[in-house]
């Protein structure tokens, strides 16, 4: 089972960006599915989106898909995700999680990263 | 797209029986997986394809799926079950966007 490790907590202000890695270890990267599923505080889990290192194909929940990318780099054996235009309401835990056809679910998880967005 | 909704809350006795519910439009014709979420913690799959166990997962724990309601159910429940519990499943009408319910929180009394 792959091991998901995620870059550290990030302080933004509202309008700019943010990236945070979710590097994996163990297993062959380019074979998993990376989820990122985030959690805003007191509320449940929400996912974003997804990508496929193998086929490098991405696809992303309906209502972020104008300001998030998910993009892969498998000689680092890390995932990314980017969101643009923070608000406020992006305020959340940001966890990467895969996929395998094993589970059919998610079922390793990063640490997860709290973002916050304030002025 | 497809939406999946649970009881917010649950409690139950030491050494009793837990039943969490998570109703969809029939659902049954979907994989279910539930999580296990204990505050401060990433989530844990506890149930797979509606009523499969990953390993280290206790046989207390199980799960099925019927109509318009799939079911997790903690038997013998001990304090350490306390936690939030979400259902999820993939939506195969939108390219297989994760859908999770809202949650339920488990509360051991």
């Amino acid at each position: 089972q792959v091991q998901l490790v995620q870059s550290g907590a990030e302080v933004k202000k509202p309008g700019s960006s943010v990236k945070v890695s979710c590097k994996a270890a163990g297993g062959t990267f380019s074979s998993y599915t990376f989820n990122w599923v985030r959690q805003a505080p007191g509320q449940g889990l929400e996912w974003m989106g997804r990508i496929v290192p193998l086929f490098d194909s991405s696809h992303y929940a309906q209502r972020f898909q104008d300001r998030f990318t998910i993009t892969a780099d498998d000689s680092a054996s890390t995932a990314y995700m980017e969101l643009r235009s923070l608000r406020s309401e992006d305020t959340a835990v940001y966890y990467c999680a895969s996929y395998s056809d094993t589970s059919g679910g998610l079922d390793s998880w990063g640490q997860g990263t709290l973002v916050t967005v304030s002025s | 797209s497809y939406v999946l909704t649970q009881t917010p809350s649950v409690s139950v006795a030491p050494g009793k029986t837990a039943t969490i519910t998570c109703g969809g439009n029939n659902i049954g014709s979907k994989s279910v997986q539930w999580y296990q979420q204990k505050p401060g913690q990433a989530p844990v799959l506890v149930i797979h394809y509606d009523s499969d166990r990953p390993s280290g997962i206790p046989e207390r724990i199980s799960g099925s799926n019927s109509g318009n309601t799939a079911t997790l159910t903690i038997s013998r429940v001990e304090a350490g079950d306390e936690a939030d519990y979400y259902c999820q499943v993939w939506d195969t009408s939108s390219d297989h966007e994760g859908i999770f319910g809202g949650g339920t929180k488990l509360t051991v009394l």
